[in-house]
């Protein structure tokens, strides 16, 4: 079963900020939002994580709104190499659990 | 550097020629896994590990083995590959103490004719 819902594709002008949307209405008290990304056939990339708080780091901002049904990963400053798939993943990291890969949303930023 | 490290990148081999794929990693982690990624079908987990000795089957681990004898190795073993396993093949690993996120290796290309 689907636990994310991510469009299949978005187009970004370079330099934009990118709003990258994740709809997780099944998410249970104890699973963080994800966000990975891959770069054609490279290995995917760990972006951030957060529990119900926004989040920011170096690469990009998380936005979780406060029923926590849904958030937004945001590229602030989109550039040509930011053009991947973005996954969007739900999971709760203690012990056993394990991280499934949904289809993800292809993003291409574009000069 | 941080890293898993797989070998090889790329590999072309023939059905039921044993074969090894290897996975290290320099993070001192817990948690190892294999996944495979094929077109139309995203990325499926083949088998992960907790911690040493300990390993389970993910969602496609049919015509593979695993073993992790020391932590930082996590080898894929296909005894009698077939073409059906042509794919991209990629390791991770996780630190366990925390919510930090998977490190993903660069991936092994394999084809079997």
């Amino acid at each position: 079963d689907a636990k994310t819902t991510q469009p299949p594709s978005m187009d970004c002008a370079e330099g934009r900020a990118a709003n990258l949307p994740c709809n997780h209405s099944t998410i249970s008290g104890n699973e963080y939002v994800y966000w990975y990304r891959q770069i054609h056939s490279q290995g995917p990339q760990y972006i951030i994580h957060g529990l119900k708080n926004n989040e920011t780091n170096e690469m990009a901002s998380l936005i979780i709104t406060e029923d926590r049904k849904s958030s937004t990963l945001i590229l602030p400053h989109a550039t040509l190499r930011d053009t991947a798939v973005y996954y969007c993943i739900v999971y709760s990291y203690s012990g056993y659990s394990t991280l499934t890969f949904g289809k993800g949303t292809m993003l291409l930023v574009s000069p | 550097e941080a890293q898993v490290t797989q070998n090889p990148r790329y590999l072309i081999t023939v059905t039921g020629k044993k074969l090894t794929v290897t996975c290290s990693q320099n993070m001192n982690h817990e948690y190892m896994s294999w996944y495979r990624q094929d077109p139309g079908l995203g990325l499926r987990q083949i088998y992960y590990s907790m911690n040493v000795e300990v390993t389970d089957k993910g969602d496609v681990p049919e015509g593979y083995k695993v073993s992790r004898k020391e932590k930082r190795n996590f080898p894929l073993i296909l005894e009698s590959p077939s073409p059906n396993q042509t794919s991209l093949y990629f390791c991770a690993s996780r630190d366990t103490g925390g919510a930090g996120g998977y490190t993903f290796g660069s991936g092994t290309r394999l084809t079997v004719v």
